[in-house]
């Protein structure tokens, strides 16, 4: 069972307008939870890291959001681009001792529409 | 060039060979990583490694193997490739900082036919 869920699994959108994507994780204990953009056949790159303590990150247009108790988070992006299109991928990680342990969600596949 | 490289971009190879993927990074990061990407699971670690000399297994290290000999290379050894080993390969880097941001490879598509 995946660990870290992520809805919806695709969206698209027209050009200018705002989109929320989710990331439910079941992972614990955490240190940090990241967003990262991944366009078709690149590496990930990070848009967001935030620890268990903090609540919201922004980078840009790009804002996430973090909720421990419910264990959520939320990546909002606010008047999207044709370039904004690409894969969105939600990780929670632990380090601890030394020791890495990074769950990575699914993705959520954007579109943005002219 | 600064940053992260992976070579080969891409490789097809026959069930049974031996393919090394190769990694290099200019940051001089301490940590470096190898993932498997594959359509309906997010990205898996193989194996990382904290320093020079060493490394340690991550979710999936069965069939793989790596070394570090030097902080800036992390090489990923399949020893005798199989079919479930198709994939994308991304190697990845982090420093020390708090942040532990993590800088991904353009990545390696392999084919094992």
């Amino acid at each position: 069972k995946n660990q870290v869920e992520q809805s919806p699994q695709s969206l698209i959108i027209l050009e200018g307008k705002n989109c929320t994507l989710q990331c439910n994780y079941t992972v614990s204990p955490f240190s940090n939870l990241r967003w990262y953009k991944q366009d078709t056949g690149r590496g990930p790159v990070s848009l967001t890291i935030m620890t268990f303590s903090e609540n919201t990150k922004s980078n840009g247009r790009y804002t996430a959001t973090l909720d421990a108790d419910t264990k959520q988070s939320s990546l909002h992006i606010t008047a999207s681009q044709l370039s904004d299109s690409a894969s969105y991928i939600c990780v929670v990680g632990e380090f601890f001792s030394g020791t890495y342990k990074y769950i990575f969600g699914t993705g959520t596949r954007l579109k943005v529409l002219a | 060039d600064a940053g992260i490289t992976q070579s080969p971009r891409y490789k097809i190879t026959e069930t049974g060979r031996q393919v090394t993927l190769m990694c290099h990074q200019t940051w001089s990061h301490s940590y470096m990583f190898w993932y498997r990407q594959d359509l309906g699971h997010g990205l898996r670690l193989i194996y990382y490694s904290a320093a020079a000399d060493i490394t340690d297994k991550g979710e999936v290290p069965d069939g793989y193997v790596v070394s570090r000999s030097k902080t800036e290379n992390f090489p990923l050894t399949l020893e005798s490739a199989t079919r479930s080993q198709t994939s994308v390969y991304f190697c990845a880097s982090e420093g020390l900082a708090a942040s532990h941001e993590q800088f991904f490879g353009p990545g390696t598509r392999l084919t094992v036919l």
